[in-house]
């Protein structure tokens, strides 16, 4: 069985704050670790995505994710959040020894204020 | 189309109608997914296409619902007998076949049962 868990519903950050948004897993294999962002009104957009390798892995719009295998965890970090950062964040892991099945976080509304 | 496309973006239903979702993926991607998301949660996997067969339904909620993808393109997610907690956004995703990398999302079909 393969789990997200998020522990933050939602995350408030002023402009130019850095940004945090928590996320851990649970795997029986190697994990693939995966970040989506969704917009009001429009499909999962991909972010980043943890496979192997470098523990830090950057991504789209200046997001990147620490993967910490002691932890089990993959935040997703920015260093200076943005108005237009402010969405819906869902974490996803898919276990290695498949090659399909992604399964969700329940995810985090970020809010950022001007 | 350069993305994954979804229709209707909208559908409203009385309760136990029938009801078709269709999912047009990217060209050339082998891999098809249907995922349900109910508000407030995450995407929550029903059942995963590889070329023409279901390789995994077991996320279909019961045996009112059904998905096909006759020629290992188009797919049609078939729900009989609608009942009020049907209502979610069904997003369909698409992936090339052994990667290991991410899903591309449709915008999703919202679907409300009255």
């Amino acid at each position: 069985a393969q789990s997200v868990a998020q522990p933050e519903d939602q995350v408030n950050v002023a402009e130019g704050n850095p940004l945090t948004v928590k996320c851990t897993y649970s795997v029986s294999g190697n994990p693939y670790l995966f970040w989506y962002v969704q917009y009001p009104n429009r499909g999962l957009q991909f972010l980043l995505k943890y496979i192997t390798g470098d523990n830090l892995v950057k991504g789209s719009y200046g997001f990147e994710a620490e993967f910490n295998k002691s932890q089990t965890s993959f935040h997703l970090k920015k260093p200076s959040a943005l108005v237009s950062d402010s969405a819906l964040y869902f974490c996803a892991v898919r276990d290695g020894s498949n090659d399909y099945k992604l399964s969700f976080g329940a995810g985090t509304t970020v809010t950022v204020r001007a | 189309g350069a993305g994954v496309s979804q229709t209707p973006s909208n559908k409203v239903t009385e309760k136990g109608k029938y009801v078709e979702l269709r999912c047009d993926p990217i060209s050339g991607h082998t891999a098809l997914y249907w995922y349900r998301q109910s508000l407030g949660q995450g995407p929550e996997f029903l059942i995963y296409f590889q070329g023409t067969g279901a390789a995994d339904d077991s996320g279909l909620p019961n045996d009112r619902f059904f998905a096909v993808r006759p020629e290992g393109s188009v797919s049609t997610l078939k729900i009989q007998r609608t009942e009020r907690g049907d209502s979610a956004v069904y997003l369909c995703a698409s992936s090339p076949t052994g990667s290991t990398g991410e899903l591309f999302f449709g915008e999703g079909s919202r679907l409300t049962v009255l």
